[in-house]
């Protein structure tokens, strides 16, 4: 299974501000996504990470408030823009391995006051 | 869309039973059914999955059946031990691990000494 890292692993922000989260993977995969997680609850996918174009975002999430990279097959990174308290979540990515099964990161835990 | 629902949303067994959580889908395109154990402050770790042209599939302790005509499947755990207590998910998918994971509600396993 890939080997990925999220950085930073947890924050506090005031609202309004932004925060951008990477999400670095050992080797190289084809198709990344991210998801929130909102305390106590399941995961929602905000969006499928395309490298070398725009994100494809689900229902319920838009690009301004989670604007997402993918310069390459390793890395991607998600801003979580101007912030409220909503925001409050664990925010993890993930990646498809070779066996066509997602693995997915530590997650970022962020706290908005 | 695809809409999966997780049974119990707790549980708890004695150390040694057996622990079984079930799930049910909506779409009846969905072919890959994955599991995850979250554990406090830790991202989702996939524990097992099937596909849907299979019936059943064991590893070791765990255990998943899935009834397509049904639209379920179950997670079995023997032989329970402590470090067996999380959040157990399980999730649903149209293209293997390649598309969007839809995710139950979760179950709190708690594995008495």
């Amino acid at each position: 299974s890939a080997v990925i890292s999220q950085k930073p692993s947890r924050d506090i922000c005031q609202r309004g501000t932004s925060l951008t989260i990477q999400c670095q993977v050992d080797s190289q995969v084809t198709m990344m996504f991210w998801y929130r997680q909102q305390p106590g609850q399941s995961l929602t996918l905000i969006a499928t990470a395309n490298q070398g174009s725009e994100a494809t975002y689900e229902s319920g999430f838009v690009i301004d408030k989670f604007p997402i990279s993918r310069p390459n097959l390793t890395f991607s990174t998600l801003t979580v823009s101007n912030m409220s308290p909503e925001d409050s979540s664990i925010y993890l990515c993930s990646v498809v391995g070779s066996s066509d099964t997602q693995y997915f990161g530590p997650g970022t835990r962020l706290t908005v006051l | 869309g695809e809409n999966v629902e997780q049974h119990p949303s707790t549980l708890s067994v004695q150390e040694g039973d057996s622990a079984v959580i079930k799930c049910t889908y909506s779409d009846s395109a969905s072919n890959y059914f994955p599991w995850y154990k979250q554990e406090l402050g830790k991202g989702p770790q996939l524990i097992i999955d099937i596909r849907s042209n299979v019936g059943e599939k064991k590893d070791q302790r765990i255990a998943v059946t899935l009834n397509k005509t049904a639209k379920h499947f179950s997670l079995h755990i023997t032989e329970t031990q402590p470090e067996d207590s999380a959040v157990y998910f399980c999730a649903a998918s149209i293209n293997f691990g390649n598309e969007k994971l839809t995710f139950g509600t979760g179950t709190r396993l708690t594995i008495i000494p």
